[in-house]
């Protein structure tokens, strides 16, 4: 049973443009969100992430939307670049959890194309 | 100089064999993972550990067990390996509970 499932398995954007990957989460208890990036060959690196109590957050050319009431997260891109093709997982904790560890969801291949 | 580190990178081995993966966190970090990634790419929690407790996820065969010796390492020991084990494994580490874990580059184990 996935509890964070990203349901498109890839994003092909124009460079300039804007990528937009979704995920969806089922377990109400889950109060924190990240993205990750992730290269063939190598382990997955941190993006960015939210807390429960916000809706936004924002890094750069990189920002996390979430929406509780619909338990729905998205990450924007833009402008999206070249370097930016990758596979992109969205990932939930929750603080009542004991071990804080992370549900992944399923990923997203991002391809920016020049 | 890398964060997570893990060893071997690459591991082939014969069914019913022993094996063993290095992990070393240099972050100063008291918590650490592991991870599997299967063949359809989902990556999955498979033990959590810090000085205090071990969490582990009720999926995992106990033909695997984490050892750590200290707080800045944690072996990944599989015992009686099976087909099915072949995977990508993935050793991470976070700083308390609520903040991002940092991962090494991971292990790709074919079992044969």
């Amino acid at each position: 049973d996935q509890q964070v499932k990203q349901n498109s398995p890839s994003l092909s954007v124009q460079e300039g443009r804007i990528s937009i990957l979704n995920c969806d989460y089922t377990n109400s208890m889950f109060d924190y969100f990240l993205w990750y990036k992730k290269y063939p060959a190598e382990g997955p690196t941190f993006l960015i992430s939210i807390s429960s109590i916000k809706d936004k957050n924002e890094d750069g050319r990189f920002t996390v939307f979430l929406n509780k009431s619909a338990k729905h997260l998205s990450l924007h891109i833009v402008p999206s670049q070249p370097g930016d093709s990758a596979v992109y997982f969205c990932a939930a904790s929750a603080a009542a959890n004991a071990g804080n560890m992370l549900t992944f969801g399923g990923g997203t291949r991002l391809m920016v194309k020049p | 100089d890398t964060a997570v580190s893990q060893t071997p990178k690459y591991l082939v081995t014969q069914m019913g064999n022993d094996k063993s993966i290095k992990c070393e966190q240099n972050l100063g970090h008291d918590t650490m993972y592991w991870y599997k990634q299967d063949s359809k790419k989902f990556l999955k929690i498979m033990f959590s550990y810090n000085n205090k407790e071990l969490i582990i996820n009720e999926t995992v065969p106990n033909r695997f067990s984490p050892k750590s010796p200290d707080k800045a390492h944690l072996n990944l020991h599989i015992n009686s390996l099976e087909l099915g084990d072949s995977a990508v494994y993935f050793c991470a580490s976070s700083q308390g509970t609520g903040g991002e874990a940092f991962f090494g580059q991971g292990t790709r184990l074919t079992v044969v």
